[in-house]
């Protein structure tokens, strides 16, 4: 089992308010990910990390920023919660980007977050 | 545009049959692709894999076919085990680019 957590594990929280989802791992891997999946769309790629203040959007990053200024640690923010950001958050990492059975993504086991 | 395809949202299958999900996609270029299975409430977790050199990665019960002219690739479970109902996902991975999901086809084997 990866040593990857997720914190909190559940959220609730209003519209407009701001909301940090955190992810830690103790691998010591150089990418991070974070993904949300929802009904009917799978999981989509939000931000993801290849090193220490090193980040790059990917496909729905509008809405989120990340933050990385430890190896260990990845931080999704969203600025200001909107009741489509409801849904749940993984977490992953993963030792290299090369892909393919010897590097794969290890995942977290979520954050559900719920915008009311 | 999605690059990965799942068209099947739902599998039904018996206990001890074959299972086979499938995946359609549309890019020429590419490394591998990759399954993840997914339980509730769980993060999912990485099956089996096939390179592009490839038209055929097995591993015990799970074989993963390739069929590059058709641009599609299949997942086979044999035999079929009530442990293997879960959500299976098929991903793309080409270069530098991080991993590409379909939407996932919720398998359930019937006891």
């Amino acid at each position: 089992d990866a040593g990857i957590t997720q914190s909190p594990r559940h959220k609730v929280t209003e519209t407009g308010t701001p909301v940090t989802l955190r992810c830690h791992q103790t691998e010591n891997h150089r990418y991070m990910y974070w993904y949300r999946q929802d009904p009917g769309h799978g999981l989509r790629l939000i931000h993801y990390s290849y090193g220490v203040k090193d980040t790059d959007k990917g496909e729905v990053s509008d809405g989120y920023s990340v933050s990385r200024s430890k190896t260990e640690d990845f931080l999704l923010t969203l600025e200001s919660a909107t009741s489509s950001q409801t849904s749940v958050y993984f977490c992953a990492i993963s030792e290299s980007n090369l892909g393919g059975g010897n590097s794969p993504l290890h995942f977290g086991n979520g954050t559900r977050l719920t915008v009311t | 545009d999605q690059q990965v395809k799942q068209n099947s949202p739902s599998l039904s299958v018996q206990e001890g049959r074959i299972s086979i999900l499938n995946c359609d996609y549309t890019n020429s270029m590419f490394d591998y692709f990759l399954w993840y299975k997914k339980y509730p409430a769980e993060g999912p977790t990485f099956l089996i894999s096939i390179s592009s050199i490839k038209d055929k990665n097995e591993d015990g019960r799970f074989t993963v076919f390739l069929n590059k002219s058709a641009k599609h690739l299949s997942l086979h479970i044999v035999p079929s085990q009530p442990g293997d109902s879960a959500v299976y996902f098929c991903a793309e991975k080409w270069g530098n680019t991080p991993l590409v999901f379909g939407k996932g086809t919720r398998l359930s084997v019937i006891a």
